[in-house]
């Protein structure tokens, strides 16, 4: 298994820039979840993909858009970045139908 | 709202103590139910989970946890820590009626063991 890899590790952007975080699903699995860690909370659901559709959102504006490509990487772009957007982005996949999920180590966020 | 709350904020014991991590969920219909661990500058990973059957789940490293329908609890517990033990628990349960992917997660409990 190779895990679930993101990029970058760490990043620092200004306020009202954009930006884009990317995963590598484990083999195998076909679903991406993306969540929000921001300091001393639980990962808050952003959104999923499967079969390259947004399958599910949570509570999150629609300057928070994401993609899933034929080899079941994602993407999550977020526009107009805000200084609340600093946080702790994972990215975890699965097989559909299946709950066991797989985290990636995150991307670090600093909005300035 | 569903939601998922953790009791404890941080939890220091000293090895060999018994731990127990308090998890309470509220919300209704079928129950999937999860606990996560962070070791420091690690990716958060399953310790165990329940969906149904028997309410007493056991999972890697020693860990148990028992579902209490009626107190709406799924609390975690191990019968001796270790140093190695010292992490983040994060209790999570599925988002009733959401996607799969959706998970709401607790706050939240650091652990901290005492060699």
């Amino acid at each position: 298994e190779t895990g679930v890899t993101q990029s970058p590790t760490h990043l620092i952007k200004t306020r009202g820039q954009q930006v884009t975080l990317r995963c590598s699903s484990q083999s195998g699995h076909n679903t991406v979840s993306w969540y929000q860690q921001a300091l001393g909370q639980g990962p808050q659901f952003i959104f999923q993909y499967y079969r390259e559709e947004e399958n599910g959102r949570g509570n999150f504006p629609p300057r928070f858009s994401g993609l899933q490509f034929p080899n079941y990487s994602s993407e999550l772009n977020v526009n107009a970045l805000e200084l609340d957007d600093s946080a702790l982005y994972l990215c975890a996949s699965s097989l559909w139908g299946d709950y066991g999920y797989t985290f990636g180590s995150g991307t670090r966020l600093t909005v300035v | 709202a569903q939601s998922v709350s953790q009791h404890n904020h941080h939890v220091i014991l000293s090895e060999a103590a018994s731990l127990e991590l308090g998890c309470n969920y509220s919300y209704g219909g079928t129950v999937n139910l999860f606990w996560y661990v962070q070791y420091p500058g690690q990716h958060l990973q399953l310790l165990l989970k329940y969906f149904s059957g028997d309410p007493l789940v056991k999972g890697i490293k020693g860990f148990e946890a028992e579902f209490i329908k009626s107190k709406f609890s799924f609390n975690l517990r191990k019968p001796s820590v270790q140093w190695s033990d010292t992490a983040e628990y994060f209790c999570a349960g599925k988002n009733y009626g959401g996607s799969q992917g959706n998970l709401i997660f607790g706050k939240g409990t650091k652990l901290s063991v005492k060699p």
